[in-house]
């Protein structure tokens, strides 16, 4: 079956630092969504790409999808401690479901 | 738009017992996926229904798991026979088609 792997596992930054998380596909993808949970919650959506080597942008965050459809990463830049939280990949699979990948806990130390 | 609301919020109960738990989903979305989640891992994938056809199931799903949407709104998912194996959060999430989830906060599961 469909396969989502994301490195790294954990991130430890300071505050100000910029932070990358990369996700990857077993076969291709019809499109990713990325996820934010914080402690605590529930995940929340951030954005959807579709389109190979779409690139999207989101005030500190910037979100690609890469050209073969099987990969993608979220950067941000200049973290702050309201970034704090767990970011998931979900790869959409065409006619199925969403699969997740096991997720990048971020800490951001003041 | 109320959300996704799920019932209970938290349940605690005896391996062997059996436990059912429901999700509401936001009115206008046809499509309501359930997941499990264990601490520090991502949702796993249990089952999705595109109003009330039951789409696809995860293989990883014993039969001691099912889930119904018999009228294409709510969904119940019950499990038989409960062990602590099957403590965890369990999500459910509802969307248009090729659309974002959106997640309730979940029923925690505890198998004493």
């Amino acid at each position: 079956g469909q396969q989502v792997m994301q490195i790294p596992q954990y991130q430890h930054v300071q505050e100000g630092e910029d932070f990358t998380t990369y996700c990857n596909s077993s076969t291709t993808l019809s499109n990713i969504q990325w996820y934010k949970q914080r402690p605590g919650g529930h995940p929340v959506f951030l954005i959807q790409l579709v389109k190979s080597g779409e690139v999207k942008k989101q005030k500190r965050l910037t979100f690609q999808f890469g050209e073969a459809k099987k990969n993608s990463s979220l950067h941000i830049t200049a973290t702050q401690t309201t970034d704090v939280g767990t970011y998931f990949c979900a790869g959409g699979y065409y006619g199925q479901n969403f699969v997740f990948g096991p997720g990048t806990r971020l800490s951001v130390l003041p | 738009d109320t959300g996704v609301s799920q019932d209970p919020r938290h349940k605690i109960t005896k391996r062997g017992q059996n436990v059912t738990f429901r999700c509401d989903p936001i009115s206008e979305h046809n499509r309501l996926y359930w997941y499990r989640q264990t601490l520090g891992q991502g949702p796993e994938f249990l089952t999705y229904f595109q109003n009330e056809a039951q789409l696809e199931k995860s293989r990883l799903l014993s039969d001691r798991f099912s889930a119904e949407r018999p009228k294409g709104s709510f969904s119940t998912l019950e499990i038989q026979r409960t062990e602590q194996g099957d403590s965890a959060m369990y999500l459910c999430a509802s969307s248009l088609i090729n659309s974002p989830l959106h997640f309730g906060n979940g029923t925690r599961l505890t198998v004493t």
